[in-house]
């Protein structure tokens, strides 16, 4: 199976702070990859696919990069809502793998 | 509006048990893949199943093959999840999503998991 791991595992940062977070794969996935939002007690929300084509209806403070086992996902001037737990999918290879998340909190 | 609504969870005892729906509307649904994806409680997310627009590809993760079944009705614009010799470690939100659409024009229909259904809740305990 194709391990995720993502990195850092949870960050602090302030309303217009910029984020980064990593998601590395344990073989090449090509751009096969999904950056996915999730809010408290809610469903995941999908922000970028194909590893950085921003979703219609994202906010374009999301971007995403990368190919092969090394990914990004950025958040530009940080806003309130953002404050949440983030995932990336590898649909490469079955069984599809979500890495861990990171979960963005407030400072 | 795009909608995606599961139905089904509960409480069952272990080796039970249950069925899962998820119907959708607001899409072409026979043109879309669909998924099921789970959610231990205060955990991460787990791919469970997918089934191909005309139910001709099926895949599965490890840990559900030869307990859990995926299938679909177009017509009733319904995707299913039958689970049998249910176990503590499967309790879970079930959220059913959408795959890929052969309806381009769709970005939500571009790879997996464009959108998501509420979920619904399955808990396996005596």
């Amino acid at each position: 199976d194709i391990q995720m791991t993502q990195s850092p595992s949870s960050l602090s940062a302030s309303v217009g702070d910029r984020v980064t977070i990593t998601c590395r794969a344990s073989q090449g996935i090509r751009s096969d990859l999904g950056w996915y939002q999730q809010r408290p007690g809610k469903a995941p929300e999908r922000l970028i696919y194909a590893a950085s084509s921003l979703q219609s209806g994202v906010p374009s403070r999301f971007s995403g990069s990368g190919s092969g086992t090394e990914f990004t996902l950025t958040i530009s001037n940080l806003q309130p809502e953002d404050f949440a737990t983030y995932y990336c999918l590898q649909h490469n290879t079955y069984p599809f793998t979500f890495g861990p998340g990171t979960k963005v909190e407030v400072k | 509006e795009v909608q995606l609504m599961e139905s089904g969870g509960g409480l069952v005892q272990p080796g039970g048990s249950l069925s899962l729906s998820c119907e959708a509307s607001g899409l072409s649904f026979s043109t879309y893949w669909m998924s099921w994806v789970r959610q231990a409680p205060g955990k991460g997310l787990e791919w469970v199943a997918n089934i191909k627009q005309d139910g001709s590809e099926i895949e599965y993760v490890g840990a559900v093959k030869g307990r859990f079944t995926i299938y679909r009705d177009n017509a009733k614009k319904s995707v299913f999840l039958q689970m049998s010799s249910l176990r503590a470690e499967d309790t879970a939100v079930y959220y059913c999503a959408t795959g890929p659409s052969s309806n381009y024009h769709d970005t939500r229909g571009h790879y997996f998991f464009g959108y998501w259904g509420r979920g619904t809740l399955v808990t396996v305990s005596s």
